[in-house]
């Protein structure tokens, strides 16, 4: 069963306006983590933001922030000011209580100047 | 800070060959994870150790194989390639003993076998 859902393959911003990659999951355990990673053309995964399941305010970074709603299973990035180099893929991901990391299949974001 | 050191970041082999790819934690990290990421594809996992024990294992064919040593790095020993394991190849260091925390990737090593 899909643990991380990511229901936009591709997204459009305008500089300097704000965007949500929206990111669903699905687990029975009651202590899980979140993380959000950037994946630019040249292929590192670079860690954005991570929120645990028993944090009780959303995670920011900077310009990152993570709506996390618990009942509703989802955790979306909110990237706040777009910029250019925002442009790459964006993935969701858990880890669950047995130490397993699952991904989403990525958002591929672009930002237009 | 110091992050996620993989090596090498590329390798080109042939099929039938072999390749190791090394992984080297962010000191003090204790649990270090292997994914393989084909193009357009998100990553998969392949293995995980936890204090140079295996705790967890994915999709890793029997070709490959893994291991942590006493410093805590990893290698991924991978044999009799395939062209299907062209793919980057993503290591994953976090420490386990301040629970979920967050998980920093290395840059990864691009596998192209001819």
């Amino acid at each position: 069963a899909q643990k991380i859902t990511q229901t936009q393959p591709g997204m459009f911003v305008q500089e300097k306006e704000a965007v949500t990659l929206d990111c669903t999951y699905d687990t029975s355990d009651p202590s899980y983590g979140l993380f959000w990673y950037k994946q630019p053309s040249s292929g590192e995964m670079i860690f954005l933001i991570y929120q645990g399941s028993y944090d009780q305010q959303n995670a920011t970074e900077g310009r990152y922030s993570l709506n996390f709603q618990k009942a509703r299973k989802s955790a979306n990035l909110v990237i706040s000011a777009s910029q250019l180099g925002d442009s790459a893929m964006y993935f969701c991901a858990m880890r669950d209580g047995a130490n397993n990391l699952f991904f989403g299949t990525g958002t591929r974001l672009t930002v237009i100047p | 800070a110091a992050g996620v050191i993989q090596s090498p970041r590329h390798l080109i082999k042939e099929k039938r060959e072999t390749a190791t790819l090394k992984c080297y934690p962010i000191p003090r990290h204790d649990t270090v994870y292997w994914y393989q990421q084909g193009p357009g594809q998100d990553p998969q996992f392949l293995i995980s150790f936890y204090e140079k024990m295996q705790s967890d294992k994915g999709s890793i064919p029997d070709r490959f194989s893994a291991q942590q040593f006493s410093d805590y790095h990893s290698e991924l020993n991978m044999s009799s390639l395939e062209l299907g394991d062209s793919a980057l190849y993503f290591c994953a260091s976090s420490r386990q003993a301040g629970g979920l925390g967050e998980l920093f990737f290395g840059e990864g090593s691009r596998l192209t076998v001819l």
